[in-house]
């Protein structure tokens, strides 16, 4: 696709619930990051995928929380057990290579958990 | 551990005036810098970063290791510059950037 695209845009789930988010990179991109911002604060690392290979997950804040990404191309991150604290946007942005720090970012996921 | 800090959550200005909008950081050793914007229903977007040195829609921004600061300036604000700046840091061998929490710029007609 021309950009990078996220679904849904819009998430509301009952706490306890999983919830998945999935992130379509710009074709070709090989570098794939998750960010996710909270009401208030900037943009808070998760984790980074070269191809399909995670070498940075340092970012996310609990076992609850884990991402995938198959053929170097969609992605997906999996919050289980969903607690209040997880409402956020979460933000997909891609490169053509890693290093380069021109992210194309998604619209983003509004996850709100009640 | 690295640290952007930008000082102003918000920032009003009239048209035609100066702006500035400050970052701070805190790394131990070279970091690259970039400033990243979003304008009103649109997505978060590169605006230049500082090895570049380049002038981008009349902005810019000089790294002041010393003050360890990089600060984004315009001579002349338009109605069109109002919109959210972050200030972004990237550490040696780190591809993640560490943001600021940002500036929400208000350009006054």
């Amino acid at each position: 696709g021309a950009g990078v695209s996220q679904s849904p845009s819009n998430k509301v789930t009952e706490k306890g619930k999983d919830v998945e988010l999935r992130c379509d990179p710009i074709s070709g991109h090989t570098a794939l990051y998750w960010y996710r911002q909270s009401l208030g604060q900037g943009l808070e690392f998760l984790i980074y995928f070269q191809g399909n290979s995670a070498p940075d997950k340092s970012g996310l804040p609990s076992d609850r929380f884990s991402a995938e990404r198959t053929g170097g191309s969609v992605s997906t991150l999996t919050i289980q057990r969903t607690q209040q604290e997880d409402s956020a946007v979460y933000l997909c942005a891609t490169e053509g290579r890693a290093g380069l720090y021109g992210y194309t970012f998604g619209s983003g996921t509004r996850l709100t958990v009640v | 551990a690295q640290r952007v800090t930008q000082p102003e959550k918000l920032l009003s200005v009239f048209k035609g005036a100066p702006v500035e909008l400050k970052c701070n950081y805190s790394y131990s050793g070279s970091p690259e810098l970039f400033w990243y914007v979003q304008y009103s229903r649109q997505r978060l977007q590169l605006l230049l970063r500082h090895i570049s040195r380049e002038s981008i829609k009349g902005f810019t921004a000089d790294l002041n290791k010393g003050e360890t600061s990089f600060h984004l300036k315009k001579p002349f604000a338009q109605e069109e510059d109002s919109a959210m700046y972050y200030c972004a840091l990237a550490g040696a061998g780190s591809y993640q950037l560490t943001f600021g929490k940002g500036t929400k710029l208000s350009v006054i007609p």
